[in-house]
């Protein structure tokens, strides 16, 4: 079975901050990690994955993450947030296509930008 | 190019109704799933169908059944309505099973009152 823990439900944070979204996951076989943003009343937009090779993964907007297998994280970061990346954060896991590769979601992160 | 299209975009129905979602996939693409988002909450794997068959099914009751067409589209049946069956509906298109591309529509806000 696969699972995801967000552990942080809300952040708020300081326009030009930077800020860390924390991610953990739980699974038994080789995985596939995602993160996805998702604005007020819109569907799911992709930030950036990881499927193999660096384990630093670089994504749209100025957002990267970090593969950590010994630790089965996935931390979100970006180095200076801006008012338009306030919205709601989720981590994702799939397997492979013999385990089926349906994804499961954390319940999310809600970041807040500051002024 | 257009994206993954989902219709309508809201809907308000009452208990004990049926439903039916559309969701159109993107160009090129030939798999379909179906996720449901309640209020609060991380999307949940319903099903997906690829080849107008249900390959895999997440853990909801017969009431969620779903179908897909030879163009690839697909419908998402939902009956005999609950009042938490009120979620977000999202679909999402892939060319075959591989999930590194996904793609999401924008859903379908479902209201069961």
């Amino acid at each position: 079975a696969q699972s995801v823990t967000q552990l942080d439900s809300q952040v708020p944070v300081f326009e030009e901050a930077p800020v860390e979204l924390r991610c953990n996951y739980s699974s038994s076989v080789s995985v596939y990690l995602f993160w996805y943003v998702q604005y007020p009343n819109q569907g799911l937009q992709l930030l950036l994955k990881y499927l193999s090779g660096s384990t630093l993964v670089k994504g749209i907007n100025g957002f990267e993450a970090e593969f950590n297998k010994s630790q089965t994280s996935f931390h979100l970061r970006k180095p200076s947030v801006h008012i338009s990346d306030t919205a709601e954060y989720f981590c994702a896991v799939s397997g492979s296509t013999n385990t089926g590769n349906q994804f499961y979601f954390g319940t999310g992160t809600s970041l807040t930008v500051i002024p | 190019d257009a994206g993954v299209t989902q219709s309508p975009t809201h809907l308000i129905k009452t208990r004990g109704q049926q439903v039916t979602l559309r969701c159109s996939p993107k160009s090129g693409h030939d798999t379909v799933s179906w996720y449901q988002q309640a209020l609060g909450q991380g999307p949940q794997f319903i099903f997906q169908y690829y080849e107008e068959e249900e390959r895999q099914r997440g853990n909801f009751p017969d009431r969620f059944s779903g179908h897909q067409f030879p163009n690839y589209s697909s419908e998402l049946n939902v009956n005999a309505l609950l009042l938490g069956d009120s979620a977000l509906y999202l679909c999402a298109s892939s060319l075959g099973q591989w999930p590194g591309g996904y793609t999401f529509g924008s859903g379908t806000r479902l209201t069961v009152v």
